[in-house]
Formats: C-alpha cells, structure tokens, sequence
C-alpha cells in the first residue's frame, strides 16, 4: 500500500486560507468517505482534526474543514494563525483493511 | 477520558526485537482497533497494523508481515507492539493510538482520537 500523496509544504500569511490536498486510489481514497487529517506539532504526538471528511472532533477549531472528490480529499484552514504552523497528515481506510498515511505537509506560517 | 501510556526508550542493537507497551485508562479500549504509528527521525507518519483487543487478531501493514507481531491483554487494558530483525533504520518514535468514543463499523473506527506520548527507539551498535 503506497502512502497517500501529499504537497511538502504550503504557505500563507496570517489572515488567508490554505489548502492542503491528499491524493489516493481507488482502493483507498476513491472508495471511502474514512477520511482523516491530524496536525502535529515538533516533538509532540498528532492531533485529529477532521474525521469522516469533513467532521471535527469537539473543540477543534471551525476554521478547519475538509472535503473529498473522487481519489483527492483537501484540507482548508481559514483565518491562518501563527498557531496553524505545523505538520499536517491525511489517513485512509483502504480496501485490505488497513490504514494508510500520507507523507505530510508543512505549513509555514509567513 | 481515554489516556494511553507507553513504555519509555529503548535502545537495541541490529538483529534483536524490542517490545513497546501501551496502557489504556479508558473504559473503551476493548471496543476499538489499536493502533501503532511509526515516525523516523525527520519523517512522516507511517501506520504498522491494529489489533482489535476484544478479538485478539491483529491486521499488520504489508511491510511489516512477519517482524511486527501486536498483541493485547484485556485484563490489564495494555497493548504489545513487538518488532525483531531491527534494522538501523527502525529508529523512530512508535506511537499507539486508537479512536476515544461513539459508535463506529469498519474505517470508520480508525480516526485516532488518543494518542500515547510516543516511545523513541534506537537501533545502534
């Protein structure tokens, strides 16, 4: 199972909107709404962020949202923080019952 | 609220096995796969496989057939993540992780709510 494809890194000024894509198959991505993203920040565990596609878990911010079409699902965050400055990851349930990551995304804040 | 606590640091030499264990606090640890993360030094997160504790099998990334073997032990709500034949580039930080709550079937129980606090193992001679 290849990992998901991801950008190595976006950017934006505090105030703009960022996107970030993850790109899989149709044995992942294409076929299933089990669509995750986590941010991680330098040595500390990943936080999940959206579940589902475009469900966030109680307490994660409304300026993160998410989407999918077809084999490519995105990540938004609006209202760029210097906070937002992180690593960010997308997931997938696939079809040989596993999990797979992407390779993540930096996201510098300018 | 669901809390899981790992083992600490481990260093090994090339060839051995190491095994990482993770402590559930939660009622819910029976209920949903858990799950081992890796992450090398500078690099992306990559999934090793889950175990079902209230099944007991286990379901393994394809690169890791036959080097990881996860168990867990329902009685003391603790998850096992072995890895022998440890290869220099094993090194990393080995996170459990499994979803908090709610009802969930099939992908939908792999969103990771809870997170351990990672266990770095070195591969050195």
């Amino acid at each position: 199972q290849s990992a998901l494809t991801q950008p190595a890194s976006v950017s934006g000024s505090p105030g703009q909107s960022i996107t970030i894509s993850c790109t899989g198959t149709n044995s992942d991505l294409g076929d299933y709404d089990f669509v995750c993203w986590y941010q991680q920040h330098p040595g500390k565990a990943p936080k999940l962020l959206i579940y589902g596609v475009n469900d966030r878990p109680s307490g994660v911010s409304n300026r993160i949202s998410g989407s999918k079409s077809g084999n490519t699902a995105s990540l938004t965050i609006s209202g760029l923080q210097a906070e937002d400055e992180a690593d960010y990851y997308c997931t997938s349930y696939t079809s040989s019952s596993t999990l797979v990551f992407g390779g993540g995304t930096k996201l510098t804040v300018l | 609220q669901e809390q899981l606590v790992q083992s600490g640091a481990e260093v090994k030499k090339p060839g051995s096995s190491v095994k990482v264990s993770c402590k559930a606090s939660g009622a819910t640890f029976s209920r949903y796969p858990l799950n081992w993360v890796r992450q090398a030094p500078g690099q992306g997160l990559e999934w090793m496989g889950d175990i079902i504790p209230i099944v007991g099998t286990a379901n393994y990334a394809q690169r890791f057939q036959g080097r990881v073997t996860i168990t867990a032990d329902g009685s003391t709500s603790t998850a096992y993540m072995e890895l022998s034949g440890l290869r220099f580039e094993d090194t990393a930080v080995y996170y459990c992780a499994q979803k908090g709550g709610g009802h969930c079937n099939g992908g939908s129980c792999y969103s990771l709510d809870y997170w351990g606090q990672g266990t770095l193992v070195t591969v050195s001679s």
